[in-house]
């Protein structure tokens, strides 16, 4: 079946620092990534939608200036959190979904810990 | 409003018996798309099965089916014969629009944990 990679799987960093997590499709194009976020014991939150070359669409009360998205290639989307505080703390992950297609292939998620 | 609810925040089943997961949802569009995922303790989300709303019968993949009731706005969750593996937390999702639609977003459910026991 269709592979989402999404690195790193954990990280740690210092508060203001900025952190990058990859999210690649293996084995097909994907036009469409989201990006969710998820604190323990809840829900997935959808963060952004984003289509290949072209700017991401951000969902009501995320900051687009604090968690950066860029999906320059039909394989690859980042996510990059800047000036990382505590309260960034969380489990970031990552779906892709191919044109026309039903399923959502999710990420493994990297869980970020900032100190 | 909720437009996923999942009603049953842990569920325990013991080896080898059937198991229902419910989930409720909310939506004026005609067209849609329900999900079920998969979330062991790792992280991952395991894709496990998918309902359009305009297919006539429910969806069945191995062990794992799908009750749909439209008109009660259903679509609950059977796994039969529970494995010790499939403790987990599972996630009902929902896509508005059309199929394939890029616009079409997942709405998460809060969850439900099963626990399978022995």
């Amino acid at each position: 079946g269709a592979v989402v990679s999404q690195h790193p799987s954990r990280v740690i960093c210092k508060s203001g620092t900025s952190v990058k997590i990859e999210c690649r499709s293996l084995d097909f194009q994907a036009t469409t990534m989201f990006w969710y976020r998820q604190f323990p014991k809840q829900s997935l939150m959808l963060m952004a939608t984003s289509n290949e070359g072209s700017k991401a669409t951000y969902e009501q009360g995320v900051e687009k200036d604090k968690f950066l998205i860029n999906h320059a290639s039909l394989t690859l989307s980042t996510l990059t959190v800047t000036s990382a505080h505590p309260e960034d703390s969380s489990f970031y992950i990552c779906s892709a979904r191919a044109a026309g297609a039903e399923k959502l292939f999710f990420g493994s998620g990297t869980q970020l810990s900032v100190l | 409003a909720q437009k996923i609810t999942q009603t049953q925040p842990g569920m325990f089943v013991q080896e080898k018996e059937a198991v229902t997961l419910d989930c409720t949802y909310d939506t004026s569009d005609p067209s849609y798309g329900l999900f079920w995922y998969k979330q062991p303790s790792s992280g991952e989300m395991i894709f496990l099965i998918y309902q359009g709303s305009y297919d006539q019968q429910n969806a069945t993949e191995g062990r794992y089916s799908l009750n749909f009731q439209k008109a009660r706005k259903s679509a609950n969750l059977v796994i039969s014969a529970s494995q010790l593996g499939d403790s987990a937390m599972y996630f009902c999702a929902m896509r508005e629009g059309p199929r394939g639609s890029t616009l079409g977003r997942l709405y998460f459910g809060r969850g439900t944990q099963l626990t399978v026991w022995p």
